[in-house]
This record gives C-alpha cells, sequence and structure tokens, in this order.
C-alpha cells in the first residue's frame, strides 16, 4: 500500500543528544514537509523540500536540520541546540500543484520526549 | 503571522445529533482552504481542499462551505456517528512558500 512511513513512533532522549526521525513516503511525491504539534497550538511547519538536494526552513527551524537526497526519504534530525525538542513531529508530502498545494498525505507521527 | 482559528475547541454530541466547526482566515491573499480528520493514534486524512469562494464540498454526511471574502468555512456532520469522533483542522494556504497554516483543531465526540 501506498502511503508515508514515521519511524520510531516513540523515542526517549537524553537533553544535549542529536535524534533523526526517519520519514520515507512511496506515493511518488515530489513535496514532502515536516510539522511539529505541542498541546493547544495548531502544526507548526519545521522544514520542507519541494525538490531532491532542496529544502527550505519553515517557521520553527532552529534546532532542526534536514536532508533530501532521495525522493522517497526526508529524515529530520532534531539537535541538542533545539531548546524545547519534546514534542509530536508529524511528516507529510504531497502531490505536484500549479498555483495551489495539493492535499496532505501524513504519517502516524512519532513522539519524540527528552529526559 | 497569519491567525486561523477554530471554533469551538472541543464538541461533545449525542449519536445522531447533528454538529458544524467554523475555520476562520484571513480574507486575504486567500488560495486554498484544506480540511483534515485526525482520529487518535492514527495519521491525519485530508477531508476538503477547497478554493473557490461559495464552494460546497460533499463526503457522505460530511459537507463544507467556504467564504473567502469573509474568511470563513464551516463543516457539517449530519447525524453524527461515534466514528465521527476526531478532531478537525482547518489550513489555509496563501500560495507563497508552500506552506499551510494549521487552526489548532475541532475536537468532536460522539457517544452512543
Amino acid at each position: 500500500d501506498g502511503g508515508i512511513t514515521q519511524s520510531p513512533k516513540y523515542l526517549f532522549r537524553k537533553e544535549g543528544q542529536n535524534v533523526t526521525l526517519s520519514c520515507e513516503q512511496n506515493l511518488n511525491h515530489d513535496a514532502m514537509y515536516w510539522y511539529r504539534q505541542d498541546p493547544g497550538q495548531g502544526l507548526r511547519l519545521i522544514y520542507y523540500s519541494q525538490i531532491v538536494n532542496d529544502f527550505q526552513k519553515g517557521d520553527i527551524a532552529e534546532g532542526y536540520s534536514v536532508s533530501r537526497e532521495k525522493k522517497e526519504s526526508f529524515p529530520l534530525t532534531v539537535t541538542s541546540a533545539q531548546k524545547n525538542p519534546t514534542a509530536f513531529y508529524l511528516c507529510a508530502s504531497s502531490p505536484p500543484g500549479t498555483r495551489t498545494i495539493g492535499e496532505l498525505f501524513f504519517g502516524e507521527g512519532s513522539r519524540l520526549t527528552v529526559l | 503571522i497569519l491567525n486561523v482559528e477554530q471554533s469551538p475547541q472541543s464538541l461533545h454530541v449525542q449519536e445522531g445529533d447533528s454538529t458544524n466547526f467554523t475555520c476562520s482566515f484571513p480574507s486575504s491573499n486567500f488560495y486554498a482552504l484544506h480540511w483534515y480528520r485526525w482520529e487518535t493514534a492514527k495519521s491525519p486524512e485530508a477531508l476538503f481542499v477547497m478554493t473557490l469562494n461559495g464552494d460546497e464540498k460533499k463526503k457522505g454526511r460530511i459537507s463544507a462551505t467556504l467564504n473567502t471574502k469573509e474568511g470563513y468555512s464551516y463543516l457539517y456532520i449530519k447525524g453524527s456517528q461515534p466514528e465521527d469522533s476526531a478532531t478537525y483542522l482547518c489550513a489555509f494556504f496563501t500560495g507563497t512558500a508552500s506552506k499551510l497554516t494549521f487552526g489548532t483543531g475541532t475536537r468532536l465526540q460522539v457517544t452512543l
């Protein structure tokens, strides 16, 4: 079945450690996104990529890094510079659009807890 | 920073009740309005992508309307069922930077 796979679902890390969250899609979508969810807030965009080897900062990119070496993969690294890394992280992709963004297809998310 | 507001924050209805939620967004620079349903422990899934003022979309018992001039969209659920229990998110797209701005969602609980 086509879809987006995020791993791991749950992750615990000590403060000061970098963590990489995996996101893989087999939908053949060009665009991929990382969102963060915190209680009482809407999903906030961390980074997005519209094409392989290119990515852009979203609204809350500080303390995060990404790569897009393959169309199918868009891993997110939460670095030790991220001040409040404990959150729920969602990866998404969308089919190519012209003037508007197509519907997003989401993974099931990864919950990161920093101890 | 764009402000997308959803109301109510949460809603508790009985099976068979019809209900509706509101999404408010800036009326300028409108390109698209998305609605998503997010069930617990699952992925959010798209319900509607709306682009035209006056647009009405329907999927089964769920429908949505769009007013871009005044900056709001309504989501209606007719005859709510327990399986409709979820958080409903709306998201606004201005056409720049390929990014959606999400509201905080309306959490619906439908009981028997």
